[in-house]
């Protein structure tokens, strides 16, 4: 099974900075990892696909890299509405799928 | 608009049984994998079952639920389930469906939550 490793695990950010968020795959899942936003009390929001694609309504400061098995979200100036916890998920040859630990991004 | 509504959770004893359902609605529903997801109190996402496309013929299953979980689907009424057996209390969670991508989820219902009493 692919474990997908998140870090940190908790942010603490002021409205308006960028910060990024990281993911590790234990292996290769080549651009095969998305990256999702939950708020209290809601279902996950796809935000990334792909690796690096925007999925459809997110604004354009998120963005999203990978280097190897290296992946990186990154929100370039916080909005109060930015603040969650985010997941990146794997799909290479899926199913199965598995996600990471998550990632609070708080004030 | 996609719409999934969860429905079917509930209390449920360990060892018992519950059929969770997802009307699916603004989409063509045979076209699409479809998935359930879990997320147990205060903790992460987990990836349960996959059903695919067109009837359903492949499934899959997350180790913790095999030979316990049946993921099924109607087309004809663009609904999914997941019969769930011999619950244990690790299965608390909410449950969620989901629209499958290809592989990432891009739409989820607003979760149901089970919980399994010992």
């Amino acid at each position: 099974e692919i474990v997908m490793t998140q870090s940190p695990a908790t942010l603490s950010v002021s409205p308006g900075e960028g910060v990024s968020l990281s993911c590790r795959a234990s292996q290769s899942v080549s651009t095969s990892l998305a990256w999702y936003q939950q708020k209290p009390g809601q279902a996950p929001r796809l935000l990334i696909y792909g690796a690096s694609t925007r999925a459809t309504g997110v604004p354009a400061r998120f963005s999203a890299s990978a280097s190897g098995t290296e992946f990186t979200l990154t929100i370039s100036s916080l909005q109060s509405e930015d603040f969650a916890v985010y997941y990146c998920q794997h799909y290479h040859n899926w199913p199965p799928s598995t996600f990471g630990g998550g990632t609070k991004v708080e004030i | 608009q996609v719409q999934l509504v969860e429905s079917g959770g509930g209390l449920v004893k360990s060892g018992g049984s519950l059929r969770l359902s997802c009307a699916a609605s603004g989409f063509i529903f045979s076209n699409y994998y479809m998935t359930w997801l879990r997320q147990a109190p205060g903790k992460g996402l987990e990836w349960v079952s996959y059903i695919s496309n067109g009837g359903g013929s492949s499934t899959y299953y997350t180790d913790s639920v095999k030979g316990r979980f049946t993921i099924s689907r109607d087309d004809a009424k663009d609904s999914l389930f997941l019969q769930m057996n011999s619950l244990r209390a690790e299965d608390t969670a909410v449950y969620y469906c989901a629209r499958a991508k290809g592989g990432p989820f891009e739409d989820w219902g607003q979760g149901i939550l089970v919980t399994v009493s010992s």
